[in-house]
């Protein structure tokens, strides 16, 4: 498909333990931007990716969330010693180089983490 | 990027208008209204966004106060599909200056009825 694709759309991990989460953005998208959901809760920014490089990570809440997007396409969401507090819907979107001026974001269909 | 003030709830009959208010009376020259909405258990989904003037697409309207302090989402036709979280972001378009990452707030719960 031509959306924003992300895996997997569901992970349970026990509490302490590493996980990755994937997002492929649309092709010829060059902003890449991860957000997490909690429930009732509007998405919360996490980090901007502006081509390879992080644009914007003031929103990652400790050290143990980075991510990384090499080759300005597909991006991981990394967590190390996963808390239960960690426990959310993820989200990634993409859109266009932000100084086009159709910039709106699209979004995928989110992986939900589950820390227990 | 402006701050956006939206009622927590709204309903609306099925097959009536679904007007949403959304307030942002810091709104700068270079910021854009944009609207998402979120269907229980998918990811945001695009609405529409509007500078200054009114903008009409398959999905809605968006009025825009002349003033840019607020704006109204209108759903012509509401359906029970229409159901969702509603988003009002502000944010900057083109190449001036200011933060392109689309900020949420709790948006409006929107639930429309038979």
């Amino acid at each position: 498909g031509a959306g924003v694709s992300q895996t997997p759309s569901n992970k349970v991990t026990e509490k302490g333990k590493y996980v990755e989460l994937r997002c492929d953005p649309i092709s010829g998208h060059t902003a890449l931007y991860w957000y997490r959901q909690s429930l009732g809760q509007g998405p919360e920014f996490l980090i901007y990716f502006q081509g390879t490089g992080a644009a914007d990570d003031s929103g990652l809440p400790n050290d143990r969330f980075f991510a990384v997007r090499p080759e300005g396409s597909v991006s991981t969401l990394k967590i190390q010693r996963t808390e239960r507090g960690d426990s959310a819907v993820y989200l990634c979107a993409s859109s266009l180089y932000p100084g086009h001026m159709n910039t709106e974001a699209f979004f995928g269909q989110g992986t939900r983490l589950t820390v227990v | 990027d402006a701050k956006t003030t939206q009622p927590p709830s709204m309903d609306c009959a099925e097959g009536r208008a679904a007007n949403l208010p959304c307030n942002h009376s810091t709104i700068s020259g270079n910021e854009y209204v944009y609207w998402y909405r979120q269907i229980h258990s998918q990811g945001p989904q695009y609405i529409i966004h509007g500078l200054k003037n009114n903008e009409t697409n398959e999905m809605a309207s968006l009025i825009i106060t002349e003033d840019r302090k607020s704006s109204t989402l209108i759903l012509p036709h509401a359906t029970l599909r229409d159901t969702a979280v509603y988003y009002c972001i502000v944010r900057v378009g083109g190449t001036s200056g200011g933060s392109y990452i689309p900020t949420f707030g709790r948006g409006t719960s929107l639930i429309v009825h038979p």
